[in-house]
């Protein structure tokens, strides 16, 4: 079992739609949790971290499930610039990638 | 200053030519990570190095050498490369120890073996 494992996608969602990904991770020692977004071709940026009691950002709302091992990612009134790979990271120190979920938003 | 900088950006080499790829950090991160990654494929964790010692090799072959002279530098070093190893390789530094930070990554070196 991968220690990471995420939604494959791809995601194809008309602008303004509400799309979620997950992400489960199996290493119950895990401590911090990202979402990273990487456009074609550049290098991963981060995105937001996940904290426990869940955290929001604007459009973007990240929440855990320890009981669960999963992750996930809400993106409300998706935008044409939202159009990107989804990558979430978990770290119990060495920062493994989930792999990755590419979303296209159309007009 | 939140910057990874990775030189060079875009590396052709022949697969018996000896290179350096070269990754520098001012944040005080005691992590430093190197990661290949391949076309529509998430990056792939290849050596952490923590408080300059490596800790966490992933079975890297061995024409892949890291080393990391010290807190601000990582090197990878290259050598009998095959064409398969062409990718994007990436650094990226991070805090260490439990409930660390995020990582922030470099621009990434677009590596080609010939």
């Amino acid at each position: 079992r991968k220690e990471v494992e995420q939604d494959p996608g791809p995601f194809n969602v008309p602008e303004g739609a509400t799309v979620a990904f997950n992400c489960t991770y199996s290493n119950s020692a895990s401590q911090s949790f990202f979402w990273y977004r990487q456009d074609c071709r550049k290098e991963p940026k981060l995105l937001m971290s996940v904290y426990s009691s869940g955290n929001e950002d604007g459009r973007f709302t990240a929440q855990l499930n320890r009981a669960s091992q999963y992750i996930s990612l809400l993106i409300r009134d998706s935008k044409l610039s939202d159009s990107a790979t989804y990558l979430c990271v978990v770290n119990p120190n060495d920062m493994r990638f989930g792999a990755g979920t590419r979303l296209t938003v159309k007009p | 200053d939140t910057e990874v900088t990775q030189t060079p950006k875009h590396l052709v080499m022949g697969m018996t030519n000896k290179k350096s790829l070269k990754c520098e950090q001012h944040m005080g991160h005691r992590a430093m990570y190197w990661y290949k990654q391949k076309a529509k494929k998430p990056p792939e964790l290849m050596f952490v190095y923590s408080y300059e010692k490596l800790s966490i090799n992933e079975s890297v072959p061995s024409r892949f050498s890291p080393e990391c002279p010290n807190s601000s530098l990582l090197n990878l070093h290259l050598h009998a490369l095959q064409p398969e190893d062409s990718a994007l390789y990436l650094c990226a530094s991070s805090q260490f120890g439990q409930g660390s930070t995020e990582a922030f990554f470099g621009q990434g070196t677009r590596l080609t073996v010939v």
